[in-house]
């Protein structure tokens, strides 16, 4: 079984915080990795895609890929009211010639005013 | 979301009945994905599509079928409804392998 882990949270950052999310993979395989974020009630909605290993950074958003050691990561600085939400970690694997996404469980983010 | 719509929004159906969901898109995309979420669960495949008549299972697929005749519809049928389908549905589109997806609204679907 193909397995992606998250911290099981809840987290909790004051406003203007660095939020750091965390998650594992077991399949050295993957190829591409994301971070959906998704409000009660709602659907999730893709914020950050990285397929190399490194840094890709936008706006307040970072994402951090370490694949020998099977880690990727997202950090949310200058953390809003509004960045609150569960935040699911996805890693696509290989499937025969396509793909699937494998999503973690998610962890959900609180920030305090 | 943009492009994909799932119908209806919300179901309350009784135990033993049969009930299909759609979902439909205007992307052309030719990858779909079926999935419910449960608190304690998470997102859980339940079948998929890479094409017109293309479909396969996912992990928590007993009980569920599926049919695509056409590229932007993606039904998903619960044959005989029971309280542990109970859940919020959510249809995916994908443009490419090793893209991400993007999510419909979803349903959230009743049981009783």
């Amino acid at each position: 079984q193909k397995e992606v882990e998250q911290n099981s949270g809840p987290l909790s950052v004051p406003e203007g915080a660095i939020a750091s999310l965390n998650c594992t993979y077991s399949d050295r395989g993957s190829q591409s990795f994301f971070w959906y974020r998704q409000y009660s009630g709602k659907s999730p909605e893709l914020i950050m895609f990285i397929y190399s290993n490194g840094d890709k950074e936008d706006g307040r958003f970072t994402a951090q890929l370490n694949k020998a050691s099977q880690y990727v990561s997202l950090l949310i600085r200058d953390s809003q009211p509004s960045d609150s939400a569960t935040y699911l970690c996805a890693v696509n694997q290989r499937a025969g010639a396509n793909s699937k996404l494998t999503f973690g469980k998610g962890i959900t983010l609180s920030v305090r005013p | 979301d943009a492009g994909i719509t799932q119908s209806p929004r919300h179901k309350v159906t009784e135990t033993g009945t049969p009930v299909t969901l759609r979902c439909h898109q205007t992307e052309n995309h030719r990858y779909m994905y079926w999935y419910r979420q449960d608190p304690g669960h998470g997102l859980r495949l339940i079948h998929y599509s890479y094409g017109v008549k293309d479909t396969d299972k996912g992990e928590v697929s007993d009980g569920y079928s599926v049919s695509r005749s056409k590229t932007e519809d993606f039904l998903l049928t619960l044959e005989s409804a029971t309280s542990s389908q109970t859940s919020v549905y959510f249809c995916a589109i994908q443009a490419r392998p090793y893209y991400g997806y993007t999510f419909g609204s979803g349903t959230r679907l009743t049981v009783v």
